[in-house]
């Protein structure tokens, strides 16, 4: 099993720019999630999925979207980048109450 | 609102001791409490899972205890060594359905040839 794969590993977007953070996972896991990273603010949520066709918000929504059409795939889509956005991305999945997964993180800069 | 602390932020030993990272939530209805690793520049790696009926687990040098009631968890390391140098990290599930993990902002762990 790859485990939960995230595509690209870095990313330099001028502001107001827009572009899609891949994440897929192999595992059959029912329960996906983006969070973002920040020093000195920890890991946020930004929105989670509890299955295709099931998306929520979590803390941090503003500005991004999300939509899982597969149980495999959960992209991040960042609508028109901020500076405010710089951060590392991390996707997760899970099964049911069970361990959760990280991928290996995007660095997104935005200038 | 559930709130994950872990104190301190950064330790530093040196090489062989035992050591013990703290994690305490507010509220104790949680389902379970996972304990991550993560080293510079990468994602977080699983170590440990501690189900809310459970009162520890043990994965080879590591051992994590959670007293619910109070609102604790422990990771004990044994015998440190320099590659156990990372950030540790704790998340709790909450009960009532909840899907999210609320997580601490970890504690930096520096082992010392």
């Amino acid at each position: 099993n790859a485990g939960v794969t995230q595509t690209p590993k870095f990313q330099v977007l001028k502001t107001g720019q827009s572009m899609t953070l891949q994440c897929a996972q192999d595992m059959n896991h029912e329960y996906m999630s983006w969070y973002r990273q920040d020093p000195g603010m920890g890991l946020r949520l930004i929105h989670y999925s509890v299955g295709a066709g099931i998306t929520d918000q979590g803390e941090v929504p503003n500005g991004y979207n999300v939509s899982r059409s597969t149980t495999e795939d959960f992209p991040l889509r960042l609508l028109s980048a901020a500076p405010s956005q710089t951060s590392v991305y991390f996707c997760a999945s899970r099964s049911g109450h069970l361990e959760q997964y990280f991928g290996p993180g995007t660095r997104l800069t935005v200038t | 609102k559930q709130e994950v602390t872990q104190i301190p932020a950064a330790l530093s030993v040196p090489e062989g001791e035992n050591l013990v990272l703290n994690c305490s939530f507010t509220d104790s209805a949680i389902y379970n409490l996972q304990w991550f690793r993560q080293d510079p520049g990468k994602g977080l790696t699983s170590l440990l899972l501690i189900q809310s009926s459970q009162r520890e687990q043990t994965s080879g040098r590591l051992n994590a205890s959670l007293d619910k009631s109070s609102g604790r968890s422990t990771l004990y390391i044994a015998a440190s060594q320099p590659g156990d140098s990372a950030t540790y990290l704790c998340a709790v599930k909450g009960e009532g359905g909840s899907e999210k993990l609320v997580f601490g902002k970890g504690t930096k762990l520096t082992v010392n040839p």
